[in-house]
């Protein structure tokens, strides 16, 4: 596609629940970042994939969150026995290479609201 | 660890008015500066950046924005302002080290409403 692609776009969910929260890249694009919003913030930085492996993870909260990028394009973000604490929009970014100077492209977001 | 501060988090300025969004970062180095736009439903687009060189550096949509590195600072310019660019408008900083990535810490923002 010619943007970074986001979905859903919205999950309502019950405290306690597991969810999947997937991005779709520029194709190309070997880096890939997560980010959450809380609001009225700016984005926080989540985690880091250049290619299929996560090169910087540090800014998971917790062991419920984890994500996965197996074939070096798609990735998804999946939180386990989420609790409202985890309501935020996810953002999802991507860059040619990964260089510090680059430029990122980001999707619109997943809006997740736990209940 | 590096921080970015924007003093204000709600500006209005009339259409046709000079803008200036304030931002200062707290860096060991000279790090990597940008500035993203937000508008509601839309992904954070990317306005200008900063890397090395002439401190005052050209965006889209006629911004500008100029670093300064005695006051830490990289405020963000518009001579004239558009209704159009109500919007939402965070500063980044990116570590500008060697084994450097495009890990952005971004400031809280700031939300900018334009008046007739």
């Amino acid at each position: 596609g010619a943007g970074v692609s986001q979905t859903p776009s919205n999950k309502v969910t019950e405290k306690g629940k597991y969810v999947e929260l997937r991005c779709d890249p520029i194709s190309g694009h070997t880096a890939l970042y997560w980010y959450r919003q809380s609001l009225g913030q700016g984005p926080e930085f989540l985690i880091y994939f250049q290619g299929t492996g996560a090169a910087d993870d540090s800014g998971l909260p917790n062991d419920r969150f984890f994500a996965v990028r197996p074939e070096g394009s798609v990735s998804t973000l999946k939180i386990q026995r989420t609790e409202r604490g985890d309501s935020a929009v996810y953002l999802c970014a991507s860059s040619l290479t990964g260089a510090a100077n680059e430029k990122l492209f980001f999707g619109s977001g997943t809006q997740l609201s736990v209940l | 660890a590096q921080s970015v501060t924007q003093p204000d988090i709600h500006i209005t300025v009339s259409e046709g008015a000079s803008l200036e969004l304030r931002c200062n970062y707290s860096y060991g180095a000279t790090p990597y500066l940008f500035w993203y736009v937000q508008s509601p439903g839309q992904g954070l687009q990317l306005l200008l950046k900063y890397f090395s060189g002439d401190t005052l550096v050209q965006g889209i949509k006629g911004f500008e924005a100029e670093f300064k590195r005695s006051q830490s600072s990289f405020n963000l310019r518009k001579p004239s302002v558009h209704w159009s660019d109500a919007a939402e408008y965070f500063c980044a900083v990116a570590d500008a080290g060697g084994t450097s990535y495009g890990k952005l810490t971004f400031g809280q923002g700031t939300i900018l409403t334009v008046h007739p």
